[in-house]
């Protein structure tokens, strides 16, 4: 059971590159999220998905797209990568039942990106 | 106003001490207060949760809801060096499909 798995695990561009990271999750969890994490900023939500083929806007979605074609994957793209994307990305999914309220994430190793 | 805030730290302790790390919120439609445990590069872990206001406890760890001052706490007794890592406090309201995140707190537990 490999949980949630990222790929690229690192990546460097530069200044205007394009990109996608792949998020796959092999729990059948209808909720998914791609977070950036900064230091001393904690994780903050980009984008998520609440079921195939939904998506909706997190915290702070400028500069980033996303797509849930399939349930178990969930892509985000940089259409054109800025210095301030440089972050590490992760992505987290979780389902609607057992602990409903709570939806406990589960999180990926990560995507470490610099932007140049 | 961040909804939710949390000392960066880093924090520093010696084996053996009692830790407590703390967290505040604006939003008081949260009901679940998660703590996360990150060790360094890797991702997010759930290390446990409480619903609503109480105690709740789990070995060495011990997390602390009060609703009334919107204050989150996680105490870690007779810390060990395997505790060094970042510890993320995240509060959530019942039905919503969003988790925030506190700004975690990094703690440094020396033999």
């Amino acid at each position: 059971n490999a949980g949630v798995t990222q790929t690229p695990k690192f990546r460097v561009l530069k200044t205007g590159q394009s990109m996608t990271l792949l998020c796959a999750q092999d729990m059948n969890h209808e909720y998914m999220y791609w977070y950036r994490q900064d230091p001393g900023m904690g994780l903050r939500l980009i984008h998520y998905s609440v079921g195939e083929g939904t998506t909706a806007k997190g915290e702070v979605p400028d500069g980033y797209n996303v797509s849930r074609l399939k349930k178990q994957n969930f892509l985000l793209g940089l259409e054109s990568a800025a210095p301030s994307q440089t972050s590490v990305y992760f992505c987290a999914s979780t389902d609607n039942t057992g602990n409903s309220g709570a939806n406990v994430l589960t999180f990926g190793a990560g995507s470490r990106l610099t932007v140049l | 106003q961040k909804e939710v805030e949390q000392d960066p730290g880093p924090l520093s302790v010696p084996e053996g001490a009692i830790v407590s790390l703390n967290c505040t919120y604006s939003n008081s439609a949260f009901q679940y207060f998660m703590w996360y445990r990150q060790y360094s590069r890797k991702g997010p872990e759930l290390l446990m949760y409480t619903y609503s206001s109480g105690n709740k406890e789990d070995g060495r760890f011990t997390a602390q809801v009060d609703k009334s001052s919107k204050y989150i706490s996680l105490f870690i007794r007779d810390s060990q060096p395997s505790d060094s890592a970042t510890y993320l406090c995240a509060p959530k309201r019942t039905g919503g499909f969003k988790t925030i995140f506190g700004a975690g707190t990094r703690l440094f537990v020396k033999a």
